[in-house]
Parts: structure tokens; sequence; C-alpha cells
């Protein structure tokens, strides 16, 4: 168990692209979420997953963001037309699905849009 | 509505000495779970306790202890005789029972410092 794994760690892209990111959860674990985390602050929950079921999504997740775990396994995270409000770090983590069991959190994919 | 206050920003203490960091929460809902993580410079938040609202008892974990208050909406988090390893962010979440999701709510972070 390797714990969870993003890819890539930073990416610096130009406002206006596409970035798209990756999350490998735990094995075991069959809920995935996404949280977005600016200086300052703490993670602000974006979405999550339940397998391959996206079951709940943040106010903050506007439309230009889209999240996919198509075989229940990894996730990705697209956010298109990339603003500059969108630098931050996105961070993944995963649970298995005993009550409440604590998250388990990746090292992130730090985004800064120039 | 759900609330995670860390009135403390900031926090610089010399190694030995004994640190508290305040973590204040609002939510409505009777069952709910309460963490502390703990973010050091590499960035990986680490999982360092949860404690469901029913069970009122404090915790020692070798340096580490936690006062769970209900009657103030509280869960401190003491680090008995800092060390430098110790410096960090510390984040206080909330969640509420079990719901599809049950996203922790995240407080803003203290950060801190322990210089030898």
């Amino acid at each position: 168990d390797t714990g969870v794994s993003q890819n890539p760690r930073h990416k610096i892209t130009k406002r206006g692209q596409n970035v798209t990111f990756r999350c490998d959860p735990i094995s075991e674990h069959n809920r995935l979420y996404w949280y977005r985390q600016t200086l300052g602050q703490g993670p602000e929950f974006l979405t999550y997953f339940q397998n391959e079921a996206q079951l709940e999504k943040s106010r903050l997740l506007s439309d230009r963001f889209s999240a996919e775990r198509p075989k229940g396994s990894f996730s990705t995270l697209e956010i298109q037309r990339t603003e500059q409000g969108d630098s931050a770090m996105y961070l993944c983590a995963s649970r298995d699905e005993s009550y409440n069991s604590p998250l388990h959190f990746g090292n992130g994919t730090r985004l800064t849009v120039t | 509505a759900q609330k995670v206050t860390q009135a403390q920003t900031e926090i610089s203490v010399v190694e030995k000495e004994d640190v508290t960091l305040d973590c204040v929460y609002e939510t409505r809902d009777t069952t709910y779970y309460l963490f502390w993580y703990k973010q050091p410079p590499s960035g990986e938040l680490v999982f360092l306790i949860r404690r469901n609202s029913f069970d009122e008892q404090n915790e020692i974990s070798g340096r580490y202890s936690w006062n769970f208050q209900k009657s103030t909406s509280s869960f401190n988090f003491t680090i008995t005789a800092s060390q430098v390893v110790d410096s960090a962010v510390y984040f206080c979440a909330l969640s509420e029972a079990e719901q599809a999701g049950t996203a922790l709510i995240f407080g803003k972070g203290t950060t801190l410092s322990v210089s030898s």
C-alpha cells in the first residue's frame, strides 16, 4: 500500500488552457474525495465518489470543473478554460466504507495559472 | 450550518514548551465526528485523531493530548514538550453523521513554529 498518489505534483498553465489531474486512491478504498486548498486556508470540499458514482458536488465546483472515476479506481479532475483564481493546491483523499473512517490524503497537485 | 473556527493563526514556541491549539465547532447535529490533521511543509495532510460526539473522554497519545468539551463546543489539542519536528499547520475538522459523502469541513488551520 503506497498511499494516495496524485499526478502531477506541479502544473503551470496559461489562462484559458485546460488541465487534468489524476488521483490513485488506496486500493481498497471505495470512497474518493477532491478538495481545493488556497494559501492560508483549510481544504475546501469539491466533490465525492463512491465507487464510480459521483454522489456529491460542492457549489465551488463550477461548470468548468469536471471529475470522473470511470472504473471506481483512479479519478481525474479536469478544469477547462482555466482562470487565475483556479490557482491552488488540489488534494485527493480516499477512505474505506467503515463508519466515518478518516480520510487519507495525497500530496496534492499545485496548479499555477499565469 | 457546520463551521470550524481555529482562532489562532500562528503560534511560535521554543522547544520543550507545551502548546495548546484551540478548535471551536458549530453543528446542529447531535451525532458528529471531530478530527485533527497535521500538514508539515511537505504538504501531505496526516490524520492524527478522530473523536465522536458521544465520547467526551480525553485522549493522550505520547506527547499529544486532546480535550473534547461538548458544553463549549471545543476540541483542543495540546502538544507537551514540543519539538522542532512538530512545526506544521494543524487543522481541526468536523463531519456530521454518516451521510452520502460525509465530507470533512476544515478550519483555516493554525501554523505552529517550534524553534530550537
